[in-house]
């Protein structure tokens, strides 16, 4: 029982570059979220999955696409990576008024 | 966006004393308030969450209050021990997800 598996842990991207981020869950969750955590900055959402086929923007969803394959995965791609996404990216899942669980995080650096 | 601070930002305490820390929130259409500990190169664990206005929490020597009606809950550390050096963040229930504070620094010094 893995929980929230996250990769890459790290990756450094020169601009305009893309990657994806990977999430995968087996805990059966419907809700997933991409969050970027900058310093002295909380956990900011990118975008949520309410539901498998589902996909809403969050707080700073700028430069990002998602895709929610099916229940397990949720990806993050980032199209054209610029240094403003210097970031470390966390994907996390929550049931509604229970505790979220997050995967291991991406050091993510744009030079 | 729900509007969730934390203080302080960062605080050192010697091994043994005991700390407490706050979160303060909108307290109006209020779902849910998380506390989370999150060590460096780790991702974020919960510690608590609380729905009920009074609801208090211990797990081992932290403990939790809440206080909805004027949107604030602190978080309390017994005894504080090096291990227990971490960022403590809140976080509040949105309509879709959680809106964190920036977290409390905790250094605890031996």
């Amino acid at each position: 029982n893995a929980g929230v598996t996250q990769t890459p842990k790290f990756q450094v991207l020169k601009t305009g570059q893309s990657m994806t981020l990977q999430c995968a869950q087996d805990m059966n969750h419907n809700s997933m979220y991409w969050y970027r955590q900058d310093p002295g900055m909380g956990l900011r959402l990118i975008y949520y999955s309410a539901s498998e086929g589902t996909t809403d923007k969050g707080e700073v969803p700028n430069g990002y696409n998602v895709s929610r394959l099916n229940k397990r995965e949720f990806s993050l791609r980032l199209e054209s990576a610029a240094p403003s996404q210097t970031s470390v990216y966390f994907c996390g899942l929550q049931g509604m008024n229970t505790e979220a669980f997050f995967g291991q995080g991406t050091r993510l650096t744009v030079v | 966006i729900l509007n969730v601070e934390q203080s302080p930002q960062s605080l050192h305490v010697q091994e043994g004393d005991s700390t407490n820390f706050t979160c303060s929130f909108p307290s109006s259409n209020f779902y849910a308030l998380h506390w989370y500990r999150w060590e460096t190169a780790k991702s974020p664990e919960a510690l608590f969450v609380m729905t009920l206005n009074g609801d208090e929490k211990k797990k081992g020597r932290i403990s939790a209050t809440l206080n909805t009606k004027e949107g604030y809950s602190y978080l309390y550390i017994k005894g504080s021990q090096p291990e227990d050096s971490a960022t403590y963040l809140c976080a509040q229930t949105g309509a879709n997800n959680l809106f964190f504070g920036t977290g409390t620094r905790l250094t605890v010094i031996p």
